[in-house]
């Protein structure tokens, strides 16, 4: 399955200001996919990272908040901008190999707004 | 609205038992489903898919599929301590959309 490298692993923020976090995969993936964990709860997806266009966001979520650069294959960021309290969440980053094959998520990034 | 059912939990097992964990999906159409385990503070893990009605093992782990009841089960037999963590299901629907979605995990805790 494919590796995965997402950072930063944490980082703690003030609010109002931005956060870019990245995810570089060892090989090229079709899928790729962005989501929140929110504490003790399940994965929520924010969007999902399409190469050379526009990423697509689920209901809820839009690219002024979180924009999303896919600029090839194996690499794709994520911004979480003007952060609130409310941000503070795990975001992790998902390629797919194949439905079957289920996806491999990264180590995620533990953001903390203050 | 696509749903992945999961009853939260938490489970207690004592080591050596079979844990059961079951998963009920609402989307009908849904082909591929899989079990994440992921332990407090880490990212999820995949440990079993499966596609087909029946039963597939890996190990300890056997999934269970029922398609026709929308069910979806993990059983872990001879269960260690190490196995405690929380386990998520998911099911891929497609239609055109690659993403899966997930239900919100069931906590195992296996008792030495």
């Amino acid at each position: 399955s494919a590796v995965i490298s997402q950072k930063p692993s944490r980082d703690i923020c003030q609010r109002g200001t931005s956060l870019t976090i990245q995810c570089q995969v060892d090989s090229q993936v079709t899928m790729m996919f962005w989501y929140r964990q929110q504490p003790g709860q399940s994965l929520t997806l924010i969007a999902t990272a399409n190469q050379g266009s526009e990423a697509t966001y689920e209901s809820g979520f839009v690219i002024d908040k979180f924009p999303i650069s896919r600029p090839n294959l194996t690499f794709s960021t994520l911004t979480v901008s003007n952060m609130s309290p409310e941000d503070s969440s795990i975001y992790l980053c998902s390629v797919g190999q194949g439905v079957r094959n289920g996806y491999t998520f990264g180590s995620g990034t533990r953001l903390t707004v203050v | 609205q696509k749903e992945v059912e999961q009853n939260s939990g938490p489970l207690s097992v004592p080591e050596g038992a079979i844990a059961s964990l079951n998963c009920t999906y609402s989307d009908r159409v849904s082909q591929s489903f899989f079990w994440y385990r992921q332990y407090s503070g880490k990212s999820p893990e995949l440990i079993m898919s499966i596609y087909s009605n029946g039963d597939k093992e890996d190990g300890r782990f056997t999934a269970q599929l029922n398609k026709a009841s929308q069910y979806v089960s993990l059983l872990i037999r001879d269960s260690q301590p190490s196995d405690s963590a929380t386990y998520l299901c998911a099911s891929y629907s497609g239609a055109g959309s690659y993403q899966l979605t997930f239900g919100k995990g069931t906590k195992l805790s296996v008792i030495p």
